[in-house]
């Protein structure tokens, strides 16, 4: 069956600290993946998308990577602050429409 | 253009009633989808429209639930003899066709309760 998994545990850090979120699929062939941060009772925010030939992308302070081999794709969010503390979600085209895993909840201290 | 606006932003109801969520989407976007949240979970694809013409629909979405986009412009999702487990984060989002270069804009949800 298809699945995309995020690590559904809080992942706790201290402000400063670089934070990586991990994102593995199964049985998905995308041709692109998204990351979205998504505040308490506010819907998604778009960060990033990354293409299935592109190995990296970067923007200010975050860092994407993308390896379809493994299946997995890393975000990275470099000097961490208290503000970055949200859930963050990946999500790949699955025919027409984005297909969101569960989000990992990212809590920076300090 | 604010953004996508969704309305009501809170909706409690009784097992039975019908109720009518309304999402306005950036109007330059001709794609609108509508997912569906519940508590530390992702969001679930229900439907989604492009134009006026609503081309998929998820399994998810019984006969209870209708979507329309009147005229390719703002959208309305009916959840007909809602049951408790109808509860949820009613999200819209809307993109430009096919939407990968952009990421989706999402409103900020109708949060829906069913008692």
């Amino acid at each position: 069956s298809q699945k995309i998994e995020q690590n559904s545990e809080a992942l706790n850090i201290q402000e400063g600290k670089t934070a990586t979120l991990t994102c593995n699929y199964t049985n998905y062939s995308p041709a692109y993946l998204q990351w979205y941060r998504q505040d308490p009772g506010r819907g998604p925010v778009f960060l990033l998308l990354i293409r299935e030939n592109e190995k990296e992308k970067r923007k200010e302070r975050l860092k994407v990577t993308f390896d379809t081999t493994l299946k997995q794709s890393l975000f990275h969010i470099t000097a961490s602050q208290p503000a970055d503390s949200a859930t963050y979600l990946c999500a790949l085209n699955a025919g027409n429409m984005l297909t969101f895993g569960g989000g990992t909840r990212l809590m920076v201290k300090p | 253009d604010t953004g996508v606006s969704q309305d009501p932003r809170h909706k409690i109801t009784k097992r039975g009633q019908n109720v009518t969520f309304r999402c306005d989407p950036i109007s330059e976007h001709n794609r609108l989808y509508w997912y569906r949240q519940t508590l530390g979970q992702g969001p679930e694809f229900l439907t989604y429209f492009q134009n006026e013409a609503q081309l998929e629909k998820s399994r998810l979405l019984s006969d209870r639930f209708s979507a329309e986009r009147p005229k390719g412009s703002f959208s309305t999702l009916e959840i007909q003899r809602t049951e408790q487990g109808d509860s949820a984060m009613y999200l819209c989002a809307s993109s430009f066709s096919p939407g990968g270069n952009y990421g989706y804009t999402f409103g900020s949800g109708t949060r829906l309760t069913v008692v």
